[in-house]
């Protein structure tokens, strides 16, 4: 594994569960990020945290909920999701925002 | 629209060749470029990152960056049937701190 964990590795949740994705990094990095990859496609960036501060929300929508109560732990609270949210999610953190992301092992979702 | 093109491949290379992958990038002013590997149902894992024009090695890694032709490509020499995965080329466009990632190219290395 590397600096930086997620849990759970597998979600499977309804259209009217609500869940919560949890990160972690033990390399004190300054900056984490959610990204989504589904197949296909590029990694898409949902949200930017640098100093526990929210930099960035790239249009995500409200479903996603991201939360950041220190520089080691990032959530992605999840709720009322649609099928096609079914992906790969994963969590990279880097020193600064300019530093190279190290990711986590992601959490595999699927919205039934 | 900033973006990163690679091809998606498959490409695949008999073991022991050299594989070459490429991709091309929008950003006149970026300047910093990174490869990750990332092995089926894996995330990304970063192999090498360039900063300057040129050629930058790193064991079996060739690295090499032309600014003004706007691409990067990334030489393995010696493949092996475990280099088989999902290469991502990925910038960071001047002024920002979002990278841009590419597709992806999928290397298969027949043994």
């Amino acid at each position: 594994e590397t600096g930086v964990t997620q849990t759970p590795r597998h979600l499977v949740m309804g259209m009217t569960n609500k869940k919560s994705l949890k990160c972690e990094q033990h390399l004190g990095h300054n900056a984490m990020y959610w990204y989504k990859q589904s197949a296909k496609k590029p990694l898409e960036l949902m949200f930017v945290y640098s100093l526990e501060e929210r930099v960035e929300n790239n249009s995500v929508p409200s479903r996603f909920s991201p939360e950041c109560p220190n520089s080691s732990h990032l959530f992605l609270h999840l709720h009322t999701l649609q099928p096609e949210d079914s992906a790969l999610y994963l969590c990279a953190s880097s020193q600064d925002g300019t530093s190279s992301y190290i990711f986590g092992p992601g959490t595999r979702l699927t919205v039934l | 629209q900033k973006e990163v093109e690679q091809n998606s491949g498959p490409l695949s290379v008999p073991e022991g060749a050299i594989a070459s992958l490429n991709c091309t990038y929008s950003d006149r002013g970026s300047q910093s470029f990174f490869w990750y590997r990332q092995y089926s149902g894996k995330s990304p894992e970063l192999i090498m990152f360039i900063y300057s024009n040129g050629d930058k090695e790193d064991g079996r890694f060739t690295a090499q960056l032309n600014k003004a032709s706007q691409y990067v490509s990334l030489l393995i020499r010696d493949s092996q049937p475990s280099d088989s995965a999902t290469y991502l080329c990925a910038f960071l466009p001047s002024g920002t701190y979002k990278y841009i990632f590419g597709t992806g190219t999928r290397l298969k290395v027949l043994a």
